[in-house]
């Protein structure tokens, strides 16, 4: 079985732009959660999508936003980019979703650097 | 609000010697507690979970017991392995709140 995939790998953009990071999850799987990984903040929740419709949201500002499509595949985008955005950006997807104890498969991540 | 607190690294030992990772949490009610482990070049992955009051996650020779009157979720492996340097992250989930903690750096030396 294939493992959450996420692209791309690396990103570099500069500020005011937006850029959309693509995750898809393992077949069969539900949810798909967003974190930002830094390395003075640790791992934050953005959000959690379960067929389609937002569940759970984190702390984060509107410009960052996302979706799912009917093949559980995930997006995120986050617009006017700002230097403190960069990060290293993970999906995990789980067949339930963290509410129902199901595991969390993550990503490699996308890594973005804001100049 | 929820929170989840483990010890920072990082943590440096020789293969077989006794490995313990504190992990203590703040919640209103009493969340479902993980381990994540992060090796070298993959993805976080489950270590092993606890959901509820003296419950005992294990996996891989690594234990954990939800203390519910000292709120902790200390990690412990009695002989660690090379095999086991690695990135662990303690994390909980309550009221659709899914916390993890900064991590915690492990290596082994043979």
């Amino acid at each position: 079985k294939a493992g959450v995939t996420q692209t791309p790998r690396y990103l570099i953009k500069t500020r005011g732009q937006q850029v959309t990071l693509s995750c898809s999850p393992i077949s069969g799987h539900r949810s798909v959660s967003w974190y930002q990984q830094t390395p003075g903040q640790g791992l934050q929740f953005l959000f959690e999508y379960f067929s389609e419709t937002q569940r759970n949201k984190g702390n984060f500002p509107g410009r960052f936003s996302g979706r799912q499509f009917s093949n559980s595949r995930s997006e995120m985008n986050v617009s006017t980019l700002e230097l403190g955005d960069s990060a290293l950006y993970l999906c995990a997807s789980s067949q339930q979703g963290p509410r129902n104890n199901s595991p969390l498969h993550f990503g490699n991540g996308t890594r973005l650097t804001v100049t | 609000g929820n929170s989840v607190t483990q010890m920072e690294g990082p943590v440096t030992l020789s293969e077989e010697a006794f490995l313990t990772i504190n992990c203590t949490y703040t919640a209103t009610g009493y969340p479902s507690l993980f381990w994540y482990v992060q090796y070298p070049g993959e993805g976080l992955q489950l270590l092993l979970k606890a959901t509820k009051a003296d419950d005992k996650g294990s996996n891989k020779g690594f234990e954990a017991t939800y203390r519910k009157e000292t709120t902790s979720f200390h990690l412990e492996k009695g002989s660690v392995q090379v095999s086991d340097s690695a990135v662990y992250f303690c994390a909980g989930y309550n009221n659709n709140d899914m916390r993890f903690g900064a991590g915690t750096r492990l290596t082994v030396k043979p």
